[in-house]
């Protein structure tokens, strides 16, 4: 089955620097790779994804990037900001079904 | 997107007893998704909720410490049973996020104290 790695487990930027966090799965049928942003107390919301046909995606201050072939993919946050602290999780779902399968997270703390 | 009710929001449990969780979409979604969440830890698949079948779990969880019913599209339950403080997590409902989108929405969560 498929296995998410996510690292680092805690990240501290300067606000206004820029963080990254970084994944890598197991199965090469994967296609499909969300990121969850996930505040105290309230539940995982979806804050960008990518497909794997597309090797790079970005909304504003946020971006991913998708390597198929080492089977990775990163999460940037530029101008990072006070809100931006909380636990970020990247997932993968594969191909054959829809189950979606998480990393075990990053706790981005940005210190003023 | 979905809108996903989750009740209760929060209980606290007697060992040996069992909970029943609810979620209900305010639209027809295929596949309903359980998650648990220990105190800091990531998300984990509890089972896939499949209407008109049983549903199909994960390794590590089985249908007679967590059944699940589907009865339609937009309604799922998950029991927690015979429970013990081991089982004090957060358990969260899934689906995908409207036809045809690849984004998955949570529920707002059930946070289970077992004493």
């Amino acid at each position: 089955g498929e296995n998410v790695e996510q690292h680092p487990s805690t990240l501290s930027v300067q606000e206004g620097d820029s963080a990254v966090i970084k994944c890598t799965y197991s199965d090469s049928a994967s296609n499909y790779f969300p990121w969850y942003k996930q505040e105290l107390g309230k539940r995982p919301q979806l804050i960008i994804d990518i497909r794997s046909n597309v090797g790079e995606k970005k909304d504003q201050r946020i971006a991913v990037t998708l390597n198929k072939t080492a089977k990775h993919f990163s999460l940037h946050i530029t101008e990072t900001q006070p809100e931006d602290s909380a636990v970020y999780f990247c997932a993968a779902k594969m191909n054959r079904d829809d189950k979606i399968i998480f990393g075990k997270g990053t706790r981005l703390h940005i210190l003023p | 997107s979905a809108v996903i009710s989750q009740k209760p929001s929060r209980d606290i449990c007697q060992r040996g007893t069992s909970l029943t969780i609810q979620c209900q979409v305010d639209s027809q979604v295929t596949m309903m998704f359980w998650y648990r969440q220990q105190p800091g830890q990531s998300l984990t698949l509890i089972a896939t909720a499949n209407q008109g079948s049983e549903a199909t779990y994960e390794s590590g969880f089985v249908i007679d410490k967590f059944p699940i019913s589907r009865p339609n599209l937009t309604f799922s339950t998950l029991t927690v049973s015979n429970m013990s403080p081991e089982d004090s997590s957060i358990y969260l409902c899934s689906v995908r996020q409207g036809a045809g989108a690849q984004g998955y929405t949570f529920g707002s969560g059930t946070r289970l104290t077992v004493v």
